[in-house]
């Protein structure tokens, strides 16, 4: 069965740079859910969307945006990037807003490294 | 505000030992619960789900958790764990009504052969 697509898997930058993350969700999946997971941490959720619309957004730097295009892809826009935005950058997706019984299915994970 | 919270931040086991991980949760309404696994460099999988019924919940690879509400616990438990087994296990809980889901702080589960 199709999972969730990211990419890239690996990115590394320098400081001040910027970043681009895409996640691509399972086939008719119109939610999308972002995550951060700093070395050794769990994942702290960053902003999620539904049906193209930020449907929620947590702990999520002013240098990050995101949104969700037609397709329901959806891209993390990281600017200024700072050593403390090295982490892996999980994004999930579901069908409907996840509460409604629906259960988010997270892909791979781009692994950022700001040197 | 919601919180999760996992009191085993490292277990060794030995292999065919049986295994209990601690999650309690602080919410007043509606409880979703899940347990993940990470296996060393990969994403998280979803090992077992809670939404309602039974509270008892067998998920994949034998684990199984249950639900005790008086508690506020969500355990996941494994009769006999194998070296595979070896990863770390987030609890997590639905927050709030747009599906996010906040995480425990992970149980670090060693394996020895």
């Amino acid at each position: 069965a199709a999972g969730v697509i990211q990419s890239p898997r690996h990115l590394i930058k320098e400081k001040r740079e910027t970043a681009t993350l895409k996640c691509y969700p399972i086939p008719r999946h119109d939610t999308v859910y972002w995550y951060q997971q700093g070395p050794g941490q769990d994942p702290q959720f960053l902003i999620s969307f539904y049906e193209k619309m930020q449907s929620d957004k947590g702990s999520i730097p002013d240098r990050f945006s995101a949104q969700q295009f037609s397709d329901y892809h959806s891209e993390l826009n990281m600017s200024s990037l700072e050593l403390g935005d090295s982490a892996l950058y999980f994004c999930a997706s579901s069908l409907g807003l996840a509460v409604s019984q629906e259960t988010q299915y997270f892909g791979p994970g781009t692994r950022l490294l700001v040197l | 505000a919601q919180s999760v919270s996992q009191h085993n931040h490292h277990v060794i086991l030995s292999e065919a030992a049986s295994l209990e991980l601690g999650c309690n949760y602080s919410y007043g309404g509606t409880v979703n619960l899940f347990w993940y696994v990470q296996y060393p460099g990969q994403h998280l999988q979803l090992l077992l789900k809670y939404f309602s019924g039974d509270p008892l919940v067998k998920g994949i690879k034998g684990f199984e958790a249950e639900f005790i509400k008086s508690k506020f616990s969500f355990n996941l438990r494994k009769p006999s764990v194998q070296w595979s087994d070896t990863a770390e296990y987030f609890c997590a809980a639905y927050s709030g009504n747009t599906g996010k889901l906040i995480f425990g702080q992970g149980t670090t589960l060693q394996v020895k052969p």
